[in-house]
């Protein structure tokens, strides 16, 4: 079974700080990486998608890949309260019909 | 509104019964998903469609069921053979499964054991 490691926090920032989450993956064939954020009781909603080595920006959020070292990141400027939720890292390997790996979620907290 | 609805958001089910859980999709998507989250847990996979009249079993498939006979429906049966199916279950949707591709969720069903 191929695995996607996160580690369970929780993760406990300021308000304003940087949020730092990390996800290892274990298929080196996993071509598709998704970070999903999941309230308390909710269904997982997608912040971010990343497919190629590098960081991609979308507002306050940056995913990085480094497939070499088979590791996805998210960070989360400018932390605020509302961001506090789970964070789950989701790989899906380059075969077609084939759905997510998740990991077990990282919780982040911001405190204000 | 283009979406995911899932229905009931609560069940309860007795031991011994079936209990068929409703995911519907109006997104045109293809694909379609069932997982399975258990407290403090990621999500599992159940089963998924690419087609109509085509799905897979996933990671934990034993004592579900499902069934794809139209595009925009893909409801999950959870039968008295699962031993232990106290959960939150949700449904995906996706345009082709294809490895680019994003899934998208409904609002999850919470299913307990009385």
């Amino acid at each position: 079974q191929k695995e996607v490691e996160q580690n369970s926090g929780p993760l406990s920032v300021p308000e304003g700080a940087i949020a730092s989450l990390n996800c290892t993956y274990s298929d080196r064939v996993s071509q598709s990486f998704f970070w999903y954020r999941q309230y308390s009781g909710k269904s997982p909603e997608l912040i971010m998608s990343i497919y190629s080595n590098g960081d991609k920006e979308d507002g306050r959020f940056t995913a990085q890949l480094n497939k070499a070292s088979q590791y996805v990141s998210l960070l989360i400027r400018d932390s605020q309260p509302s961001d506090s939720a789970t964070y789950l890292c989701a790989v899906k390997r380059y075969q077609a019909g084939t759905a997510l790996i998740f990991g077990k979620g990282t919780t982040l907290s911001v405190s204000s | 509104d283009g979406g995911i609805t899932q229905s009931p958001k609560y069940l309860f089910r007795k031991e011994g019964q079936n209990v068929t859980l409703s995911c519907e999709q109006n997104l045109n998507h293809d694909a379609m998903y069932w997982y399975r989250q258990d407290p403090g847990q990621g999500l599992r996979l159940i089963y998924y469609s690419q087609i109509v009249n085509d799905f897979q079993k996933g990671d934990i498939a034993e004592g579900y069921s499902v069934s794809r006979e139209k595009k925009e429906s893909f409801p999950l049966t959870v039968t008295s053979a699962q031993k232990n199916p106290t959960a939150f279950y949700l449904c995906a949707s996706s345009d082709s499964g294809g490895a680019a591709d994003t899934q998208y969720f409904g609002p999850g069903t919470r299913l307990t054991v009385l």
